[in-house]
C-alpha cells in the first residue's frame, strides 16, 4: 500500500526567503509524484510532476522538486517567496498497479504556506 | 480550451434531501473522480469512473452515488443529505492509463454544499 506524509501542516516565510515543503512517501512500484496547489476558494491546480525521467523537476512559478528514491522524498522548494505563493500544497503518489491495470493516487493532508511581507 | 466545470458552485439545502452535484469535461477522458476536501482530512475519495457504465467505490463513499451515461458527465448524487456531508467536493478527470496516462488530476473550481 502506498501511503504520503506532508510533514508540516503549516510552513510560514518571509517573503523574499527560501520555501521548503517535505513530503515523504512510501510505494510498492514506481511511482509518479505530484505537487498541486490550491489557492483559496479554487480549485487544484498541478505545479509539477515526477515520472520516472529526471530526479531534479522544474514547475510553473519558480517552483521545483528532486526525487530522491533513497530517501522517499520529493520536497518542493522555490529560491525566493513571493506573496502569490500563500495557498495550500499537497503531495500526491500516484503508482501504476499492473495487476489492477489502473493507477492509484493518494495525497497528502497539505501543507499551508503563509508568506509574510 | 479543454476544461472541467462544476455545477452548483454553492449550494445550501436541508438534511434528507437529494442533492445533484454536475461535473462535466470536456478533455475526452476516460478517467474521472469525485472528492471531498474538509479541514484536517485533505482531499478524500468518494467514487470513481474508468469509462462509460463504470462506477467505483471510494474510501468515503456511504450516502453518495454515481453514474457515467458518457464520457463527459460524472454527477454525484447525495441520495439523502446529512449535515456530515458538509463539505467541499471537487470533480477531477485523468487520461487513462493504456493512453499514456500517468495520474495527473485536472480538477474543476469546486463546490460548497451547507447541509442545515
Amino acid at each position: 500500500a502506498q501511503s504520503v506524509t506532508q510533514l508540516d501542516s503549516h510552513v510560514s516565510v518571509s517573503e523574499g526567503t527560501p520555501v521548503l515543503l517535505r513530503c515523504n512517501y512510501s510505494s510498492s512500484y514506481s511511482p509518479s509524484l505530484f505537487w498541486y496547489v490550491q489557492h483559496p476558494n479554487k480549485g487544484l491546480q498541478l505545479l509539477l510532476k515526477y515520472t520516472s525521467a529526471a530526479t531534479l523537476v522544474k514547475g510553473i512559478n519558480g517552483f521545483e522538486a528532486e526525487f530522491k528514491k533513497s530517501e522517499t522524498s520529493f520536497h518542493l522548494t522555490k529560491p525566493s517567496a513571493h506573496m502569490s505563493d500563500a495557498a495550500e500544497y499537497f503531495c500526491v503518489v500516484s503508482d501504476l498497479d499492473s495487476g489492477a491495470g489502473s493507477y492509484q493516487l493518494t495525497f497528502g493532508k497539505g501543507t499551508k504556506l503563509s508568506v509574510i511581507p | 480550451d479543454a476544461e472541467i466545470t462544476q455545477s452548483p458552485r454553492h449550494k445550501i439545502t436541508e438534511t434528507g434531501r437529494q442533492v445533484t452535484l454536475a461535473c462535466h469535461q470536456t478533455w475526452n477522458h476516460n478517467n474521472m473522480f469525485w472528492y471531498r476536501q474538509d479541514l484536517g482530512h485533505g482531499l478524500r475519495l468518494i467514487h470513481y469512473s474508468y469509462g462509460v457504465h463504470d462506477t467505483n467505490k471510494g474510501e468515503v463513499s456511504d450516502g453518495y452515488s454515481v453514474s457515467r451515461s458518457n464520457t463527459e458527465d460524472l454527477p454525484l448524487t447525495l441520495e439523502s443529505a446529512a449535515s456530515s456531508q458538509t463539505s467541499v467536493y471537487f470533480c477531477a478527470s485523468s487520461e487513462r492509463l493504456s493512453a499514456g496516462g500517468t495520474g495527473e488530476l485536472f480538477f474543476g473550481e469546486g463546490s460548497r454544499l451547507t447541509v442545515l
